[in-house]
């Protein structure tokens, strides 16, 4: 009940494009929804977090979409750049515990010229 | 630089080898996360520490330990190695008990297992 699915395992975009992951999550008590942008040879760094009493939250070009009745949460990456080549790991969380955040096993995102 | 320090960066040892991973926490976070990244399971949560106390536990093996030290930094045992445990290991900070804040991660230590 702990665990988060997420897809696409690999997502190669366009320079321009949208990059889109997708993430489920079983455990309906999560209250926190981070993602995480890693870079070879890097710790993940947080890229942007959602709660569930919003469905939307945007920070400059990366958006994360929440659907709490679907237990589901995706990443939209617009106007996506070479720069973005990473690993995105969406997360979830329960706050109020003392809470580790459980990782969805990542997506290998490459933005092509 | 993300304030959340690890050491070594790479570690190389042989099987059934004990080793020691290093984290110092950013500047006034409180909360120490130990997590493992192989490259077909993703990042795996092993242990939590909350000034000192060990505070949530994942699947963490019998032959690894770990503890936090009166200065908040955290040491990762490693003993009785196998080659499965080559992997990457992080160190991730927060302010607080409650990680929903979202952690710093640091580096990372390169442990591979000959």
């Amino acid at each position: 009940q702990q665990q988060v699915k997420q897809s696409p395992q690999s997502l190669i975009v366009q320079k321009g494009g949208i990059s889109i992951i997708n993430c489920a999550y079983e455990n309906t008590a999560f209250d926190y929804f981070p993602w995480y942008q890693q870079f070879p040879g890097k710790g993940p760094a947080l890229l942007i977090a959602i709660r569930p009493d919003v469905s939307e939250k945007k920070e400059g070009r990366f958006t994360i979409s929440f659907n709490k009745s679907a237990k589901q949460f995706s990443l939209h990456i617009m106007d996506s750049q070479p720069g973005d080549s990473a690993t995105y790991f969406c997360a979830a969380g329960l706050a109020g515990t003392a809470s580790k955040l459980t990782f969805g096993t990542g997506t290998r995102l490459q933005v092509t010229l | 630089d993300s304030g959340v320090t690890q050491t070594p960066k790479h570690l190389i040892t042989a099987t059934g080898q004990r080793v020691t991973l290093r984290c110092s926490p950013r500047s006034g976070d409180l909360s120490v996360y130990w997590y493992q990244q192989s490259l077909d399971q993703g990042l795996q949560f092993l242990i939590q520490y909350y000034n000192g106390e060990e505070r949530a536990k994942g699947n963490i093996l019998e032959r690894f330990s770990a503890q936090q030290f009166p200065d908040l930094h955290s040491e990762l045992n490693l003993s009785s190695l196998e080659l499965g445990d080559s992997a990457l290991y992080f160190c991730a900070s927060s302010v607080g008990a409650y990680g929903s804040s979202g952690y710093t991660f640091g580096s990372g230590t390169r442990l591979t297992v000959v």
